[in-house]
């Protein structure tokens, strides 16, 4: 069993749906949760950072954090055409130690919002 | 304020060579992470290296594969005599502080195995 479970999809959705996001994890040692967008052959871009569980907003984007069920989401809300990427869900260990260093990653999920 | 940088973006070689693929953090980060990303995987982290020290290397192949910081220029991930299935591509990251929770990529270095 893999420590970061994310759907890779595709997920296509018309512009203006909300789209849900989701990845489950099996370590409860995570604190410190993170979604990256990833653009075609370039690099990994954070769009949201959490500590623990809870919610947090951004503009269209909210992540929700759920510890006891080991479960996060992205919500985006009003896609875009330009949302079109490929999600991924991290995730890092307590602060403290040498394994602070070191994100897992979910295989990530491939979005396309159509006009 | 330029980004990380990592060069070359593209690298080919030959089963049996070197390959040597190197990162330049963001100005003022001491802390530096390698991920690998596989054809239709996620990344995985192979090193965490500060100036002059490898902090977390749990990810690294144990042969072949090695990465250093020195104090004055970039940092440098090593493969030596590569095979086909090292073929992928090699982000880096780089971070202010300790731990990588708000670290940022490089577009990558992608190495193709002939």
């Amino acid at each position: 069993q893999k420590e970061v479970e994310q759907d890779p999809g595709p997920l296509s959705v018309p512009e203006g749906a909300i789209v849900s996001l989701n990845c489950t994890y099996s370590n409860s040692a995570f604190q410190y949760f993170m979604w990256y967008r990833q653009y075609s052959r370039k690099g990994p871009e954070l769009l949201m950072y959490t500590y623990s569980s809870g919610n947090k907003e951004d503009g269209r984007f909210t992540a929700q954090v759920d510890k006891s069920s080991k479960y996060i989401s992205l919500f985006i809300r009003d896609s875009q055409p330009s949302d079109s990427a490929t999600y991924l869900c991290a995730m890092s260990l307590n602060a403290g130690g040498t394994s602070y260093g070191k994100l897992t990653f979910g295989q990530g999920t491939i979005l396309t919002v159509h006009p | 304020n330029a980004g990380v940088m990592q060069n070359p973006r593209h690298l080919v070689r030959r089963r049996g060579q070197e390959a040597r693929l190197r990162c330049s953090p963001m100005k003022g980060h001491s802390h530096v992470y390698w991920y690998r990303q596989l054809p239709e995987e996620g990344l995985k982290f192979m090193v965490y290296l500060q100036k002059e020290n490898i902090i977390d290397e749990s990810g690294m192949p144990k042969e072949r594969f090695s990465a250093e910081f020195p104090k004055e220029g970039p940092s440098i991930l090593r493969i030596q005599q590569v095979v086909r299935g090292d073929s992928a591509a090699y982000f880096c990251a780089s971070s202010l502080l300790q731990g990588n929770t708000e670290a940022f990529f490089g577009q990558g270095t992608r190495l193709t195995v002939v």
